[in-house]
């Protein structure tokens, strides 16, 4: 059961990178991690998702160092847009055990200007 | 349709009483998902369907919670003797369930008051 460890909160000023870490110790060899936005009164949004080395879209980048332990999100110039809640989720895709799918408590991000 | 859709977007209820909520998945994904959220908390995993299997029940508080899907589309949540602590919101979310890259799509939500 790979359960993740995130902080519970982090303060950032417009234009600032930001860094939100994710510990998963007991990632499993299929697991993947995703990482999703949450805006209040929202569904969580889908932001990135890797395996291992590092992975950047239009959003956002994830770096994961080779034993996979934890990862990193990485929020390139943010703006006052990107306040939200974050979540790191690991889990064997297709999602077939319930147990997998445990978000935690997700880290809320307040960028200030 | 466009996105994941869910009604209603709010519901009171008196305690006691049973509650039914609805979930539209994107049309074609065969993974669908339903997650409580408690004011100020993470998502807590209830349920997950994936094609014509049995359900994953595992994250079910209680025997008075039931979900089903139609058709392997259409899932409907069943809250029967509501009581307080469920108040939350419900979550929705379904996914292609492919092997390499599995995203959940999640809908707004339900927001449930048992009062």
């Amino acid at each position: 059961l790979a359960k993740t460890t995130q902080p519970i909160s982090m303060d950032s000023y417009e234009g600032q990178e930001v860094n939100i870490t994710c510990s998963h110790n007991n990632i499993a060899t299929n697991d993947y991690i995703t990482w999703y936005q949450q805006f209040p009164s929202q569904g969580p949004r889908f932001i990135i998702q890797g395996y291992k080395t590092k992975v950047t879209n239009e959003v956002a980048s994830l770096f994961i160092p080779a034993d996979r332990k934890s990862s990193t999100l990485s929020l390139p110039r943010v703006s006052l847009s990107d306040t939200a809640v974050y979540y790191c989720l690991v889990a064997t895709p297709p999602n077939n055990a319930g147990n997998m799918l445990t978000f935690g408590g997700g880290t809320r991000l307040m960028v200030k200007p | 349709g466009a996105g994941v859709s869910q009604s209603p977007s709010n519901k009171v209820t008196e305690k006691g009483k049973d509650v039914e909520l609805r979930c539209d998945p994107i049309s074609g994904h065969t993974a669908l998902y339903w997650y409580r959220q408690s004011l100020g908390q993470g998502l807590e995993f209830l349920i997950y369907f994936q094609g014509n299997s049995a359900p994953d029940k595992s994250g079910l508080p209680s025997d008075r919670f039931s979900a089903e899907r139609t058709g392997g589309s259409v899932s409907t949540l069943t809250i029967q003797r509501t009581q307080q602590e469920d108040s939350a919101v419900y979550l929705c979310a379904s996914s292609l369930a492919d092997r390499e890259r599995e995203t959940q799509y999640f809908g707004p939500g339900t927001r449930l008051l048992v009062l």
